[in-house]
């Protein structure tokens, strides 16, 4: 059980957009930055979003991410087919200096 | 150009220790802020971090693991290795390295290798 929870699955429509709850803590996404990974099936995971809203080079604008207080999001906008993949949130846990993952949201495109 | 790459058995019985080798390139792991990360994941479920080695030798472990886990680091052959002891069938999972970057407030995860799919199994 991680202490960052999403939902388990999402879906949207071509052209549209959708967004990703990520839910934790004051003592994690609260006062952490938070990161995002997608992971295409049978992938490895990608960085998608660091430091709560910024994309490395080569991520398309269309994703983009916000905080507020202990929750973030994901927000995808002209959801894509390719898309389609499982996103997982993550800070940083002081107390192993390790990362800690929420339980990943699947997202489908329709 | 960053690469990271997993190496190791596809099978394990259960009781015996899994050896996993992380080779690496495009980055040197005595640089201040870099980091070597192993990550897990089981079939159909979430990624569990498991260990960490950094530019200065420094280690640390995922606590609920950390008996059964060791992580070192060969720098002239850009290798990390990973061993955990005493494999069970829920340790069965795709097990990844990734490095780590430490810089300033920065902790991300910027690269992945392919992962490497255990399974432990009599």
């Amino acid at each position: 059980q991680s202490v960052l929870t999403q939902p388990p699955s999402a879906s949207g429509t071509p052209g549209l957009r959708v967004t990703i709850s990520c839910s934790g803590s004051t003592a994690n996404i609260g006062s952490k930055y938070v990161y995002w990974y997608q992971q295409l099936p049978g992938a490895a995971p990608q960085l998608l979003i660091y430091r709560d809203s910024l994309r490395p080079p080569g991520v398309p604008d269309r994703f983009s991410g916000s905080k507020s207080g202990p929750s973030a999001s994901l927000a995808i906008s002209g959801l894509r087919s390719e898309d389609e993949a499982d996103y997982y949130c993550s800070t940083w846990d002081d107390s192993v200096s390790g990362p800690v993952f929420g339980g990943g949201t699947k997202l489908t495109v329709l | 150009q960053v690469s990271l790459r997993e190496s190791g058995p596809a099978v394990v019985k259960p009781r015996q220790t899994l050896t996993l080798t992380c080779t690496f390139s495009g980055f040197s792991l005595t640089a201040r802020g870099m980091c070597v990360s192993w990550i897990r994941q089981p079939p159909g479920k979430a990624l569990e971090w498991l260990a960490r080695i950094d530019w200065d030798d420094n280690k640390f472990y995922n606590t609920s693991l950390k008996t059964r886990l060791a992580i070192s680091r060969d720098t002239s052959r850009n290798q990390v290795v990973l061993t955990m002891t005493d494999m069970d069938p829920v340790d069965t999972a795709t097990y990844f390295c990734a490095r780590t970057l430490m810089v300033a407030t920065s902790k991300m995860l910027d690269s992945w290798g392919q992962g490497a799919r255990v399974t432990v199994f009599s």
